[in-house]
Order: structure tokens, then sequence, then C-alpha cells
């Protein structure tokens, strides 16, 4: 089945500086990539997702790159502010719904 | 729409009791899955429901795990006996169908102690 491994476990910055999270996944058939964020003693909830078809995609200070040919996918987030602070998920979908996610990044955002 | 909604929100319960977790899906949602999530093993799908049949149950850690879906907007998780390993927060999430490409919603989670 699909394995995605996720980059780094923990990420501090400083507030106004750019965090960057890497998964790698290893079906090849995987054509759907979502990032979910989860907040402290919440639910995740989808942030940003990108289909294979796509290489980058944007949602204002978020963004998600996808290089299928290594298997590799990021979140990009520039101008970080404390409330970016959360733990993130990727995941891959070989389709029908199913989702693997990665183990999770924490990222903590300094003021 | 509520959302997807769990129940109960925190159970504690003793080694060898049983345990029965409780959703309700975002109505025409025809994917339900529960996921089990810890520190050490982050977010794991135990199973998941299309159109309240089982599709994929080799998620479920062993025979203690337990999953129906009787109707459209009801599904349970059971754990019996339930064992300390077992503590974890347990997640249902919903999705509408579609060609995989669909967002899952999550519900608030029911955090799970077994001394």
């Amino acid at each position: 089945g699909e394995n995605v491994e996720q980059h780094p476990s923990t990420l501090s910055v400083q507030e106004g500086d750019s965090a960057v999270i890497k998964c790698t996944y290893s079906d090849s058939a995987s054509n759907y990539f979502p990032w979910y964020k989860q907040e402290l003693g919440k639910r995740p909830q989808l942030i940003i997702d990108i289909r294979s078809n796509v290489g980058e995609k944007k949602d204002q200070r978020i963004a998600v790159t996808l290089n299928k040919t290594a298997k590799h996918f990021s979140l990009h987030i520039t101008e970080t502010q404390p409330e970016d602070s959360a733990v993130y998920f990727c995941a891959a979908s070989l389709g029908y719904s199913t989702l693997t996610f990665g183990k999770g990044t924490m990222l903590l955002v300094s003021p | 729409d509520a959302g997807v909604i769990q129940s109960p929100r925190h159970e504690v319960t003793e080694m060898g009791q049983e345990v029965t977790l409780r959703c309700k899906p975002i109505s025409g949602h025809d994917y339900l899955f529960w996921y089990r999530q810890t520190m050490m093993r982050g977010l794991e799908l135990l199973i998941y429901f299309n159109n309240n049949v089982p599709i994929d149950d080799s998620g479920m850690p062993e025979d203690r795990f337990s999953a129906k879906m009787p109707n459209a907007s009801f599904s349970t998780l059971k754990i019996q006996p339930s064992e300390p390993r077992d503590s974890a927060v347990y997640f249902c999430a919903s999705s509408p169908a579609g060609r995989g490409y669909n967002e899952q919603f999550f519900g608030p989670g029911t955090r799970l102690t077994v001394l």
C-alpha cells in the first residue's frame, strides 16, 4: 500500500519567516495530495490540496508544489503568524476517497 | 449543517470494559471513515464505509475492534474488551462521493482513556 513520509517532525520559526514542510510518497498511482491543519485539541481541517495534473497551487500565504517524477510534494507558508502554529499533515490518495497520512509536523511560530 | 458529530467527546474506562464510540456523518455524504490518532503512530485509518457497506477494515488492529453502519446517518466503533494501549483520540470523518478528490470532514473526536 501507499506510504507517506513527512519531514521535519517539528519546525520552529519566527513570525514573518517562511516555513516549508516536505512529504514523499511511494505509490506512483497516487493522484491527490491534501494538507490538513490540526490545532491543539481540535480536529484536522483541510487547508489546501493539489491533484496530480497540477504542479503548483497557491492560496494567499499557502502554496503546495508537486513533483510527480520524484514523488514528493511540499507545503510552503509565507509570512508566518502565531495563529499558523499547529500540526500539519500531508496525505496521499490512490482515489476512491481513502487517504494515507504522514506522521505530521508540529509548526511553532514565535512572535 | 452541524458537521460530523461524535459522542462521547471523552471516555474513561477500565481495562476489560466494552467501549462504544458513535458517529453521525454529514447528511448526503457517502463515505465514512474511522481513524485513530496517537503520538507514536499518527493518524491511522481503521475502517471505511461506502453507502453503509464496509469496504476496507484492514486497519482494524485486532478482533477486539468492530464497526458497524446500520444506516446512512449513524456508525459505531466498538472495542471489547478494551486495553490501556487502546487509549487514543478516535476520529470519524465523512466525505461525499466522487472521483477520489474529495475533502474529508472530521468530527471533533473522542478521547479514550483506558486505565
